[in-house]
């Protein structure tokens, strides 16, 4: 199993630029996360899908941060413009749910933004 | 889901038991308790949960106390390798499946 796989590892972009973030979710789960971990804030949950919806973006900073999920093996999370308080590790994850029985959700490597 | 505190670090001789502190005093009946790590530069790994009873697997043990207000997790001989940020997290089995992460504890194994 190739665990959850993210693109790119690493990204440094200038300010006002668009970003995307790509994750592939393990083969079989239905529920998949982005997180995202600064310094200051820790880590901290953006958003997240169940069979390719969107449960909760409570999490969302605001109206530059979009997510997609299209099917169920692609998630992209796309910043524009993107300013330099964007600079964080983001987290995708991804778990196989179901009702009343919380699975583990298995970690992706992260993607290091930075934005100058 | 209820807030946890833990101890900001810790460290722990190789080898020896690292015995990680949580307070959930605020837990529902249906939260569980999740522990997590993060090693450096990694994203976070999934430990052990419990609800009431204690747990055992092959990588820690999770100790829950009879009014569930606080748990300790275990690492029975720890390496060098157990060396991450371990996260305590309250969380109900249905509904939102969102973890929220609060800052963990740093433990560091000594050689």
């Amino acid at each position: 199993d190739a665990g959850v796989i993210q693109s790119p590892r690493h990204e440094v972009t200038e300010m006002g630029q668009e970003v995307t973030l790509r994750c592939k979710p393990i083969s079989g789960h239905n529920s998949l996360f982005w997180y995202r971990q600064t310094m200051m804030r820790g880590l901290e949950l953006l958003i997240y899908f169940n069979n390719n919806v969107p449960i909760d973006d409570s999490g969302m900073p605001e109206d530059r941060f979009s997510a997609k999920m299209p099917n169920a093996s692609f998630s992209t999370l796309k910043i524009q413009p993107s300013e330099p308080r964007d600079s964080a590790v983001y987290f995708c994850a991804s778990s196989r749910s179901s009702f009343r029985v919380y699975n583990e959700q298995f970690f992706g490597p992260g993607t290091r933004l930075t934005v100058l | 889901d209820a807030k946890t505190t833990q101890p900001p670090s810790m460290d722990c001789a190789e080898g020896r038991a690292a015995n990680l502190p949580c307070n959930h005093s605020t837990i529902s009946g249906n939260e569980y308790v999740y522990w997590y790590r993060q090693i450096h530069s990694q994203g976070p790994q999934y430990i052990i949960h419990g609800l009431k009873n204690n747990e055992t697997n092959e990588m820690a043990s999770l100790i829950i106390t009879e009014d569930r207000k606080s748990s300790t997790l275990i690492l029975p001989h720890a390496t060098l390798r157990d060396t991450a940020v371990y996260y305590c997290i309250d969380k109900s089995n249905f509904g939102n499946e969102k973890l929220t992460f609060g800052t963990g504890t740093r433990l560091t194994i000594i050689p």
